[in-house]
């Protein structure tokens, strides 16, 4: 079965720091790849996904993803994070044959402060 | 355009009485079901997922149960509720049986047992 790990629990960053959270999945098969953010209070939203073509991959807000498939890795950046960039990130991932379920990561969450 | 219901939104209940949780979604058809549990540190644990009608699918063994009496409406329910079964409980949707789909959040119930 596939699993996702996200390096990083908690991170707390100054304004205009630049983020990179980790995030490495294991599945020896064809896999698509999902950001996701629970802002404070909010819905858990889709940050940005990965299903083919150029690997690094832009969502929204400033937010972009490289999926390096040799280290099963789909790490999210942002080059200069903002306060309201405050919440909780989650890594997911889905084979792409068949009827497959979603597995998260456990989720870092981020602190930026003003 | 799609939304995803849910309620209620908090819910307060004792130790051994009965839950009820409603998600519905609206603007799709023959949806994805799905329900999460978020416990803090561990991310999302699905918990229960159905392709269609009458059609569950139990991801974990516990002292919950689902149902989905209509195409848009999924619910979970148990009989006597224990502490632990506290937590944030989200409900999903994805269309399509083809590999790879995104899913689409609600915006939870917070479920504290006492």
């Amino acid at each position: 079965a596939q699993s996702v790990s996200q390096h990083n629990h908690h991170v707390i960053l100054s304004e205009a720091a630049s983020l990179e959270l980790g995030c490495n999945y294991s599945y020896g098969g064809t896999v698509n790849l999902f950001w996701y953010v629970q802002y404070p209070g909010q819905h858990l939203q889709l940050l940005l996904k990965y299903f083919s073509g150029d690997p690094l991959v832009k969502g929204i807000k400033g937010f972009e993803a490289e999926f390096i498939k040799s280290k099963f890795s789909f790490n999210l950046r942002k080059p200069s994070v903002q306060w309201s960039d405050t919440a909780e990130y989650f890594c997911a991932v889905i084979p792409n044959t068949g009827f497959q379920k979603l597995v998260f990561g456990t989720g870092t969450r981020l602190l930026v402060s003003p | 355009s799609q939304t995803i219901h849910q309620w209620p939104a908090t819910l307060v209940q004792p130790v051994g009485s009965p839950l009820s949780l409603e998600c519905t979604v609206e603007g799709t058809s023959n949806p994805n079901l799905y329900w999460y549990r978020q416990a803090a540190g561990r991310g999302l644990q699905l918990l229960f997922y159905s392709v269609g009608i009458g059609q569950i699918s139990s991801e974990v063994p516990q002292n919950l149960s689902a149902s989905r009496p209509q195409d848009r409406q999924f619910i979970l329910s148990s009989k006597k509720l224990l502490l632990s079964d506290s937590g944030f409980y989200l409900c999903a949707w994805s269309v399509g049986l083809a590999g790879g789909r995104e899913q689409f959040f609600g915006p939870g119930t917070r479920l504290t047992v006492l």
